[in-house]
């Protein structure tokens, strides 16, 4: 049972424009979320979090909004590099429980055409 | 620089060998986590350290894979009778209490 899932494995955004990354989760107990970028043969990268106490996170380019209703976070670029391009991970935990375990999804390849 | 480092890149094992693999955190972390990432899959959770202590490691697949952090800092992780489904990039990262991880290069494992 995947409990973080990423349902589009890829995407492709022309530079300039906005890119828009979806994660969805299925436990109502996670209340911590972060975005990772990943370039072949390099670790993820930490982006940006959130906490569910927010609904929103900027930080520069990058904007994470969380609606916990519909247990569903997004990642916005704006605007989108080619240097972007990378497969980009979501991943979840229950802090509050205790945990610092994370869950991450599938990740989404995103590609920016110039 | 300071961030999480590694060792080795790369290892190349015959199936049944035991390997270390080694993770030196971000100075001033608490807490260590090692994760497994196949082709095609995101990371996935092995175990998590704060301090010396193992605090979770559920994620650990069998009595094969150890890991340990004896003095806080430096992790080894360790499996036993390699087989070639433990093929795959092991990764580390370190953290502080505010929740977020910070991974390093990661160690590719091949058991042929």
């Amino acid at each position: 049972d995947q409990q973080v899932k990423q349902n589009s494995p890829s995407l492709s955004v022309q530079e300039g424009r906005i890119s828009i990354l979806n994660c969805d989760y299925t436990n109502s107990m996670f209340d911590y979320f972060l975005w990772y970028k990943k370039y072949p043969a390099e670790g993820p990268t930490f982006l940006i979090s959130i906490s569910s106490i927010k609904d929103k996170n900027e930080d520069g380019r990058f904007t994470v909004f969380l609606n916990k209703s519909a247990k569903h976070l997004s990642l916005h670029i704006v605007p989108s590099q080619p240097g972007d391009s990378a497969v980009y991970f979501c991943a979840a935990s229950a802090l509050a429980s205790g945990t610092y375990k994370y869950i991450f999804g599938t990740g989404t390849r995103l590609k920016v055409l110039a | 620089g300071a961030g999480v480092s590694q060792t080795p890149s790369n290892k190349v094992t015959e199936k049944g060998k035991y390997v270390e693999l080694r993770c030196d955190p971000i100075s001033g972390h608490t807490a260590l986590y090692w994760y497994r990432q196949s082709l095609g899959q995101g990371p996935e959770f092995l175990i998590y350290f704060q301090g010396t202590g193992a605090a979770d490691d559920s994620g650990l697949p069998n009595d094969r894979f150890f890991a340990v952090r004896p003095e806080g800092s430096v992790s080894t992780l360790k499996i036993q009778r390699t087989e070639r489904g433990d093929s795959a990039v092991y990764l580390c990262a370190s953290g502080a209490s505010s929740g977020e991880q910070y991974f390093g290069p990661g160690t590719r494992l091949t058991v042929t």
